[in-house]
């Protein structure tokens, strides 16, 4: 366990819907990462805070994906509107200055049906 | 091309082998390097970081040639539990990681 949770673990959803996501960060990591994995890729990034100021979003983002961390300790990621090419799993990672990387979450697997 | 290759594999070696995985990436900004392991369908957790000198850890072993942008894992003696998915990562603006598709290893008793 490396004390980053992520909330539901799993969700399985029908197309359309939307669906928001919750990544409880380890408490003293100022940074907070997403990442989305799909079958056979290594995960790749989507966003990330430090404290509560979003500092990057990926290509990846559409304008269907949003991510707030309002008080700069847990995040949440919404989808909007979700698509079968949505179904992945999201991992949300964090960092802090005592770390030499990013430690991630179990991650929540989407499946839109 | 990718930023970060590795051999998706599958290798699978005996019990007590010796197995090598390599990767290569393609910024040479890149500031740090880690190998993660990821079981089946479980998050990815560090293995190790890749210093330019070497590091080993017990039976693994990893290398980093800034030069060539390589980075090797060399595990000796496998174990049954050493079965997972290795995941070559770089750290480009010591900001995001950058991941490779993974190398699947599978150990046969």
């Amino acid at each position: 366990d490396t004390g980053v949770s992520q909330d539901p673990r799993h969700k399985i959803t029908k197309r359309g819907q939307n669906v928001t996501f919750r990544c409880d960060p380890i408490s003293e990591h100022n940074r907070l990462y997403w990442y989305r994995q799909t079958l056979g890729q290594g995960p790749e990034f989507l966003t990330y805070f430090q404290n509560e100021a979003q500092l990057e979003k990926s290509r990846l983002l559409s304008d269907r994906f949003s991510a707030e961390r309002p008080k700069g300790s847990f995040s949440t990621l919404e989808i909007q509107r979700t698509e079968q090419g949505d179904s992945a799993m999201y991992l949300c990672a964090s960092w802090g200055a005592s770390s030499n990387t990013q430690y991630f979450g179990p991650g929540t697997r989407l499946t839109v049906l | 091309r990718k930023e970060v290759e590795q051999d998706p594999g599958p290798f699978n070696v005996p019990e007590g082998a010796t197995v090598a995985f390599n990767c290569t990436y393609s910024n040479s900004a890149s500031q740090s390097f880690f190998w993660y392991r990821q079981d089946c369908r479980k998050e990815p957790k560090l293995l190790m970081s890749v210093y330019s000198s070497g590091n080993e850890d017990g039976r693994f072993t990893a290398q980093l040639n800034r030069a060539s942008q390589y980075i090797s894992l060399l595990i000796r003696d496998s174990k049954l539990s050493d079965s997972a998915t290795y995941l070559c990562v770089v750290n480009i603006r010591g900001e995001k990681l950058t991941f490779g598709t993974g190398t699947r290893l599978t150990i046969i008793p």
